[in-house]
């Protein structure tokens, strides 16, 4: 059974760099898209972006200019960037397992991100 | 302002069943049988329900099911129990570059 471990700062400064990196166990990540999804009590369950293990990559466009998400595949694991945050990218971060369509079919427990000086 | 409409909030009681509506546009739902719904409890993540308006991945009780009419999409809960009181959230593939769009989300009470 597929597990998934963001891990990361849970404080970040305005105008500086949010990563956060997510740990796959019990799969490959050399298969699957892989997804990083947030929450904020203001917005509900935003979509990030997406990347395929091979590196192909698509992102939300509202985010896009701000957002890099990347795989290791030797880690078994997938970051995500976000640059020149705000109060506004405050939420709880997800990463999660695409299905084959639309679905996000496994979740990590969430990493909690504050942005704040 | 989320993409997909849903209800703030649903109460029954136990035993009960309820109906959970999803309205979105001839974007996303209306055009694609992508259709998925997430259970959340209190700080936790959330899981698949159903994924393709109606399918249930292994593991999910069969007291959930989902449909689609037009634009509107549904999960129906069947038997509630006090377990099921949840968050619940729809999600739609849709054309626009946003690839998929959520609904804000549907507390649900049992009674």
């Amino acid at each position: 059974q597929v597990q998934l471990q963001e891990s990361g700062p849970g404080l970040v400064k305005p105008s500086e760099t949010l990563s956060l990196t997510c740990t796959v166990s019990g799969a490959s990540i050399s298969s699957y898209y892989w997804s990083w999804i947030r929450q904020s009590p203001g917005k509900g369950l935003e979509w990030i972006g997406n990347i395929y293990y091979s590196g192909s990559t698509n992102y939300n466009p509202s985010l896009r200019s701000r957002v890099t998400i990347s795989v290791d595949t030797s880690q078994n694991q997938f970051s995500l960037k976000l640059t020149s945050v705000t109060a506004a990218d405050t939420a709880l971060y997800y990463c999660a397992r695409r299905g084959s369509g639309a679905w996000f079919e496994s979740w990590g427990q969430g990493s909690p991100v504050t942005v704040s000086s | 302002q989320s993409a997909l409409t849903q209800p703030a909030s649903v109460s029954t009681s136990p035993g009960q069943s309820i109906t959970i509506f999803c309205t979105g546009t001839t974007s996303d739902i209306g055009s694609y049988n992508l259709v998925s719904w997430y259970q959340q409890h209190p700080d936790k993540a959330p899981k698949l329900l159903i994924y393709e308006v109606s399918k249930r991945p292994s593991g999910v009780s069969t007291r959930f099911s989902g449909s689609k009419s037009g634009n509107t999409a549904s999960l129906t809960i069947s038997g509630l129990q006090a377990e099921d009181e949840a968050d619940y959230y729809c999600c739609s593939y849709t054309v626009s570059s946003t690839y998929v769009v959520f609904g804000g989300g549907t507390k649900l009470t049992v009674l």
